[in-house]
């Protein structure tokens, strides 16, 4: 699986737009990227996911580079619950190499007032 | 509501004592997951099971071991030979499909007393 770089930490004003990048340098033609946030003390929880194009739900929106080496999660209004460590995952879809996901250290995003 | 449920919340342990950390999932997934997480850190990867009676080891499973007797349950026993037990434990559950969207517990607090 491709390796990700992310800033250890970044703040953020509460209501305007929060940024976090991710640099996958390596990843492969068949390698998605993920993202899930970790609130303190609780289970990481999933955000999206993409392949190249753009994705955008509910949470978040998810911003690829055309080639592919990194990736912007996108909070379109930051509240004070976002708070959160964000981790990005690069990972083959094969069933093959099973489902193994690998989290680094993140980024540690605090939204303040 | 289907998810996964992990007890209990918080676990003491005199050392040289084996504790059994227990995951539940209602979610019919074929997957199950346990992480470790030391404070400040990333998830480390312990045990995966894909299907029922069958498991692999993890990055990080010397002194832990788990059963996969039943599709909802995967419990982790952690053994006296674990050097340094206390840590945050997850678990998680995906479809046993090409992308892994993963569902985590809420976790167990285990501290060696």
């Amino acid at each position: 699986d491709a390796k990700t770089t992310q800033p250890p930490s970044m703040d953020c004003a509460e209501g305007r737009a929060a940024n976090l990048p991710c640099n996958h340098s390596t990843i492969s033609g068949n390698e998605y990227v993920y993202w899930y946030r970790q609130i303190h003390s609780q289970g990481p929880q999933y955000i999206i996911h993409g392949l190249k194009n753009n994705e955008t739900n509910e949470m978040a929106s998810l911003i690829i580079t055309e080639d592919r080496k990194s990736s912007t999660l996108i909070l379109p209004h930051a509240t004070l619950r976002d708070t959160a460590v964000y981790y990005c995952i690069v990972r083959v879809a094969i069933k093959a190499a099973g489902n193994k996901l690998t989290f680094g250290g993140g980024t540690r995003v605090l939204v303040k007032p | 509501d289907g998810g996964i449920t992990q007890s209990p919340k918080y676990l003491f342990r005199k050392e040289g004592q084996n504790v059994t950390l227990s995951c539940e999932q209602n979610l019919n997934h074929d997957a199950m997951y346990w992480y470790r997480q030391d404070p400040g850190q990333g998830l480390r990867l312990i045990y995966y099971s894909q299907i029922v009676n069958d498991f692999q080891k993890g990055d990080i499973a010397e002194g832990y071991s788990v059963s996969r007797e039943k599709k909802e349950s995967f419990p982790l026993t952690v053994t006296s030979a674990q050097k340094n037990p206390t840590a945050f434990y997850l678990c998680a559950s995906s479809f046993r499909t090409e992308l892994p969207g993963y569902t985590f517990g809420s976790g167990t607090r285990l501290t060696v007393v």
